[in-house]
């Protein structure tokens, strides 16, 4: 059984530019969550899906937007690329009505030059 | 606002020591306990929750001891090896609200051979 597996592992991007990172959860999971983790800090909330609508959503502009497929798995979108962007993504995947416990997939690497 | 505050930032101890990691939440609301955790370059891994329930969860040589009135919580790591050696996460969560996940700041473990 795949956990949560996430694309790509790194990436490079310059000032300005758009992103897309991509997330695919634990098989049986219906909620995907993403969190920023900067350098020696904790995971921070950006937001969650279910049933492909934004749930919840944590103290982060409107350059950070998201999908989730019909399939569970989920995109997020970042525009105007900042320098402080610069952070591990990290997608969580659980099942909503059944389990309060959350799987972390690997991250993704973003680096804003 | 921190909700959630960690400590120590850093600790070391000796190969069959105990670890002890503490925690301090503000939101009554919160629900549910999980500790996470990470090794470098991997995502956070869930080891241990607890709900305010019970004051006290053993699974195997991690203990978490929870202190509803004082609203702190702490991670006990028996027999320390250096295997342990990572970054703990303390975090707390609102389960009815979808478990959107307030993360300390974290505790990086050293275990000396």
């Amino acid at each position: 059984d795949a956990g949560v597996t996430q694309s790509p592992t790194h990436l490079i991007k310059t000032r300005g530019q758009q992103v897309t990172l991509r997330c695919s959860p634990k098989s049986g999971h219906d909620t995907v969550s993403w969190y920023q983790q900067a350098l020696g800090q904790g995971p921070q909330f950006i937001f969650q899906y279910y049933e492909e609508e934004e749930r919840q959503r944590g103290n982060f502009p409107d350059r950070f937007s998201g999908h989730q497929f019909p399939n569970y798995s989920s995109e997020l979108n970042v525009n105007a690329l900042l320098l402080g962007d610069s952070a591990l993504y990290l997608c969580a995947s659980s099942q909503l009505r059944v389990y309060n416990e959350q799987f972390f997939g690997p991250g993704t690497r973003l680096t804003v030059l | 606002q921190q909700q959630v505050k960690q400590s120590p930032q850093s600790l070391i101890v000796q190969k069959g020591g105990i670890s002890i990691i503490n925690c301090a939440y503000e939101n009554t609301a919160f629900d549910y306990f999980p500790w996470y955790q990470q090794f470098p370059g991997k995502g956070p891994a869930l080891l241990i929750a607890i709900r305010p329930d019970v004051s006290e969860k053993k699974e195997g040589r991690f203990t978490i001891s929870f202190n509803k009135s004082a609203k702190q919580f702490s991670l006990h790591i028996m027999d320390s090896q250096p295997g342990d050696s990572a970054t703990y996460f303390c975090a707390a969560s609102i389960e009815t609200s979808g478990s959107r996940l307030t993360f300390g700041e974290g505790t990086q473990l050293t275990v000396n051979p």
